[in-house]
């Protein structure tokens, strides 16, 4: 059974650095064509992709927010981390971590984490 | 970035309705296109992907159409469990975009 799970802080304060886990069971994060991703959401607003990291270490990200996003994986551990800097009341909201598929060109979300909330307040 | 958009915004149906939601592009995406239900307070969930393949486990009243800029989300004999709020996504180009979302209810 695939699952994801994300962690981390509930509320971080204006300029501080987000740092989210995701632990990821039922597959692999360095075999087959699978990845994961992190999308969030404001409260009431739609989904916004943020960041995706593949099996193969190929990682894409979001171009307005490059400079703030660094994704990584810890094959050992079945993680992914998202560190998103310098973090705005604009970055309230749900945050994701999902798996992808892929083949070739296509690509889903197929599998999602429950998501965490995040507030940024000072 | 492609922008989508999605139409109608929100809609009501009943009970054994069946009822259709459009999304569409700002330019070409052949049939690279996902939808995806988000039930209240829950995360999204996989329904459709390359625009008319259904996901495995998905139930048969979700079916999806369209290639290019246009397509359609259709879901047949309304259900109370299909209350949710539909989204699409293309993955024709970087950055992955969603659609703002259609709300369902019941």
């Amino acid at each position: 059974q695939v699952t994801l799970m994300e962690s981390g802080p509930v509320l971080v304060k204006p300029t501080e650095t987000l740092t989210l886990t995701c632990n990821v069971s039922g597959f692999s994060l360095s075999s087959g064509r699978l990845g994961v991703t992190w999308i969030r959401q404001p409260p009431g607003k739609a989904l916004e992709w943020l960041a995706h990291i593949y099996s193969n270490d190929e990682i894409s990200y979001r171009t307005s927010l490059k400079s703030r996003l660094t994704i990584s994986k810890d094959t050992s551990k079945s993680q992914v981390v998202l560190a998103m800097t310098n973090m705005a009341p604009a970055d309230t909201g749900t945050y994701y971590c999902a798996r992808i598929r892929y083949y070739e060109r296509r690509k889903a979300f197929d599998t999602w984490g429950q998501g965490t909330i995040v507030t940024v307040s000072s | 970035d492609i922008q989508m958009t999605q139409s109608p915004s929100s809609l009501s149906g009943s009970v054994g309705d069946t009822v259709t939601i459009t999304c569409q592009a700002s330019q070409d995406i052949s049939n690279y296109l996902n939808w995806y239900q988000q039930k209240p307070g829950k995360a999204p969930k996989l329904l459709i992907h390359d625009a008319f393949n259904l996901e495995t486990g998905v139930t048969w009243r979700f079916s999806g159409s369209g290639s290019g800029t246009d397509f359609t989300l259709t879901i047949r004999t309304l259900q109370p469990e299909d209350v949710a709020t539909y989204y699409c996504q293309q993955y024709e180009n970087l950055p992955l975009t969603f659609g703002p979302g259609t709300k369902l209810d019941i």
